[in-house]
């Protein structure tokens, strides 16, 4: 059974840089999977900020995209999420997911962390 | 970027119920939509994709239809767990969205 843990720093200063790790277990990163990360602010909807395959070819949110950067370790099985010059507004619960294909919708999703940027 | 609208924002609902959440995208996506359930503090669920494909372990109850810019989660008879917040998803084009979601809640 496919599983995915999010994890990094739950507190960023503003205009620092917010860096998550998801962790897979129970599949190898390899394969035709896009792997994704999607945000949550608080009391507020989804927002998928991009993806992954593990080869490293990505896409990005337009309104994300010069901010931020997904790569993948194959070596250990994980893929990670940075977003620079972060404010406020990027306090959120963030989600790592899998989608089984560049054309499919996510189906397995990790449990999400919440990471608050404040000073 | 595609835009999604949802309607209505938020639904209130009995038991037993039949309701209708729409979803219309700012230009065609042929059927590359998804619909998610969402219960608070948990991630999103996914219920269907393709507009109308069941993901396996979802009741039968949840259906889908639509195709190209207007699409429809229909949920019958209505049961306790199913009073969560809905979204649909868009993965038509190399930038994925999703719709500001509808919140079912209890009449």
């Amino acid at each position: 059974q496919l599983q995915l843990q999010e994890s990094g720093p739950r507190l960023v200063k503003p205009s620092g840089t917010l860096s998550l790790t998801c962790s897979i277990s129970g599949a190898s990163i390899s394969g035709n999977n896009w792997w994704h990360w999607v945000r949550q602010p608080p009391e507020k909807g989804l927002e998928w900020i991009g993806e992954v395959s593990e080869s490293g070819s990505t896409n990005y949110n337009p309104s994300l995209k010069s901010r931020i950067n997904i790569s993948v370790d194959k070596s250990k099985n994980e893929f990670s999420l940075k977003i620079n010059s972060v404010t406020a507004a990027d306090t959120a619960v963030y989600y790592c997911a899998r989608s089984y294909s560049g054309s499919s919708p996510a189906d397995y999703w990790g449990q999400g962390t919440l990471v608050t940027v404040s000073s | 970027d595609i835009q999604l609208t949802q309607s209505p924002s938020t639904l209130s609902a009995s038991v037993g119920d039949r309701v209708t959440i729409s979803c219309r995208a700012s230009q065609s996506i042929s059927t590359s939509l998804a619909w998610y359930q969402q219960k608070a503090g948990k991630a999103p669920k996914l219920l269907i994709s393709d507009a109308s494909g069941l993901e396996s372990g979802v009741p039968p109850r949840f259906s889908g239809s639509g195709s190209g810019t207007e699409f429809t989660l229909t949920i019958t008879s209505l049961q306790p767990d199913d009073f969560a917040t809905y979204y649909c998803q868009q993965y038509n084009t190399y930038s994925l969205t999703f719709g500001p979601g509808t919140k079912l809640d209890i009449k």
